[in-house]
């Protein structure tokens, strides 16, 4: 079985300043991968990034870095120069094991961006 | 064009009432699923299905029934609503058999009153 934890229910972050959201994860398996969600109010989920277990780099996506850190277990989502429009529910999640294509979520980190 | 529609977006229903939510996607998907957003906002999978085969089946109350026609559709059925029922849940699909593409409707918020 997969688990994600995410440590941090609230964040704040000054408008243009980077912030990190963190992920932990544990599952068995060597394949996998990890993802970052964003739901703002609206409620649909956005899909951001995404991590294979076997990549060699850091994923990027223009403003959205992740920083993944194998031996650690972590796959923490940095935002750089944020913008009000980044006010979200952020969730981290992993697929794994072959033939399932489930995501187990995390609890979610809901960011706050002060103007 | 949407990529994965949810029908209806919004169902407010008495408790007793027997509902149905409809997805389907236009994006040549094998793998559908239907996923529970709590009140607190946690997000867990209930069902997926897989070529018209149901291959996740998670301890979801047998009240919920997934039906799919093919491959392209993944409806829920709820028989005899119940308060606790009241969610967000959300449709997906997925390509096999990469993770790439996980793509999700935007889902339907279903209130028993």
């Amino acid at each position: 079985a997969q688990k994600i934890t995410q440590t941090q229910p609230g964040m704040f972050v000054q408008e243009k300043e980077a912030v990190t959201l963190d992920c932990t994860y544990d599952t068995s398996d060597p394949s996998y991968g990890l993802f970052w969600y964003k739901q703002p109010s609206s409620g649909e989920m956005i899909f951001l990034i995404y991590q294979g277990s076997y990549d060699q780099q850091n994923a990027t996506e223009g403003r959205y870095s992740l920083n993944f850190q194998k031996a650690r277990k972590s796959a923490n989502l940095v935002i750089s120069a944020s913008q009000l429009g980044d006010s979200a529910m952020y969730f981290c999640a992993i697929y794994s094991g072959a033939g399932s294509y489930q995501l187990t979520f995390g609890k979610g980190t809901k960011l706050s961006v002060i103007p | 064009d949407t990529a994965v529609s949810q029908t209806p977006k919004y169902l407010v229903t008495q408790m007793g009432n027997d509902k149905s939510i409809k997805c389907e996607q236009n994006l040549g998907h094998d793998t559908m699923y239907w996923y529970k957003q709590d009140s607190k906002k946690f997000l867990k999978i209930m069902f997926s299905y897989n070529n018209k085969e149901l291959i996740i089946n998670e301890t979801v109350p047998n009240r919920f029934s997934p039906k799919s026609p093919d491959k392209a559709h993944l409806n829920l059925h709820i028989n005899s609503l119940e308060l606790g029922d009241s969610a967000v849940y959300f449709c997906a699909s997925s390509p096999d058999p990469t993770p790439y593409g996980y793509t999700f409707g935007s889902g339907t918020r279903l209130t028993v009153v």
